[in-house]
C-alpha cells in the first residue's frame, strides 16, 4: 500500500529565507509525483510535476527533486515571500493505477512566511 | 480558457438527505477525478471517469457514486448523508486518461456541511 508522508507538518520562516519541504513515499513504483499548493478554503494549484524517469523540475523560484530509489522528493523554495504562505501537498500516482488520475496525497506542510 | 468549474460552492444538508455535486472540466479535457478533503483524513481519491466510464474507484462506501456525461461534465452523488461526509469535495480534470504526464487541474471545490 502506498503511503505518502510530508515533514514538517508546519513551518514558519522569515521572508527571504530559502527552505526545503520534504515528501517520502513507501512504494517506488510510481508513475509521477506532483507538488501542489493550496490556499485556505481553495482548490489545489499544481506547481511542478516530475515523471518517474526525471530527477528534477524547476519553475521560477521552485525546484523539485525526485529520488525514486530512496522514496523521497524535496521542494526547494528560494527567497521565500509572504505570498508563498499556503499548504504544500505532494502526491504520487502509481503505475498499478494505470497512470490514472488517482493520486495519493501526503498530509501537507503548512508554510507561513513572515514579513 | 476557463478552468474547472464546480457547483455549488457551498451547501448545507441534514443527515439522511442526499446531495449531487457538479463538475465541468476544462474544455477538451476528457478525464475527471473526484477527491474528498477532510481535516482528519486529508485528501482521498473517490473516483475517476474517462469517456463516460469509471476507470478507478477509491475506498468509499456505495453511498458515494458518480457519472460522466458525453460532454465530459461529471456529477457525484452522496446518498443517506452522515455527519462524517462533511468535507471539501474537489474535482480535477486532465486531457488524457488519468493525467499521465499531464497535470491535473483542480476546481475550487464544493464545501458540504452535514448537520
Amino acid at each position: 500500500k502506498q503511503e505518502v508522508t510530508q515533514i514538517p507538518a508546519a513551518l514558519s520562516v522569515p521572508e527571504g529565507e530559502n527552505l526545503v519541504l520534504n515528501c517520502s513515499f513507501t512504494d517506488s513504483a510510481i508513475y509521477n509525483l506532483q507538488w501542489f499548493r493550496q490556499d485556505p478554503g481553495k482548490g489545489l494549484t499544481s506547481l511542478l510535476l516530475i515523471q518517474s524517469s526525471q530527477r528534477e523540475q524547476t519553475s521560477g523560484r521552485l525546484n523539485a527533486s525526485l529520488d525514486k530509489s530512496s522514496g523521497r522528493s524535496t521542494l526547494y523554495i528560494a527567497a521565500s515571500q509572504p505570498g508563498d504562505s499556503a499548504t504544500y501537498l505532494c502526491a504520487v500516482s502509481r503505475i498499478v493505477d494505470n497512470q490514472g488520475g488517482k493520486l495519493i496525497f501526503g498530509q501537507g506542510t503548512e508554510l507561513s512566511v513572515k514579513p | 480558457k476557463a478552468g474547472v468549474t464546480q457547483t455549488p460552492r457551498y451547501l448545507i444538508k441534514t443527515r439522511g438527505q442526499q446531495v449531487t455535486l457538479s463538475c465541468s472540466p476544462i474544455s477538451g479535457h476528457r478525464s475527471v477525478s473526484w477527491y474528498q478533503q477532510t481535516p482528519g483524513q486529508g485528501l482521498q481519491f473517490l473516483f475517476e471517469y474517462f469517456s463516460e466510464t469509471q476507470r478507478n474507484k477509491g475506498n468509499f462506501p456505495g453511498r458515494f457514486s458518480g457519472r460522466q456525461f458525453s460532454n465530459s461534465r461529471s456529477e457525484m452523488n452522496v446518498s443517506t448523508l452522515e455527519l462524517g461526509d462533511s468535507a471539501l469535495y474537489l474535482c480535477a480534470s486532465s486531457s488524457t486518461v488519468g493525467g499521465g504526464a499531464n497535470v491535473l487541474t483542480f476546481g475550487a471545490g464544493s464545501r458540504l456541511t452535514v448537520l
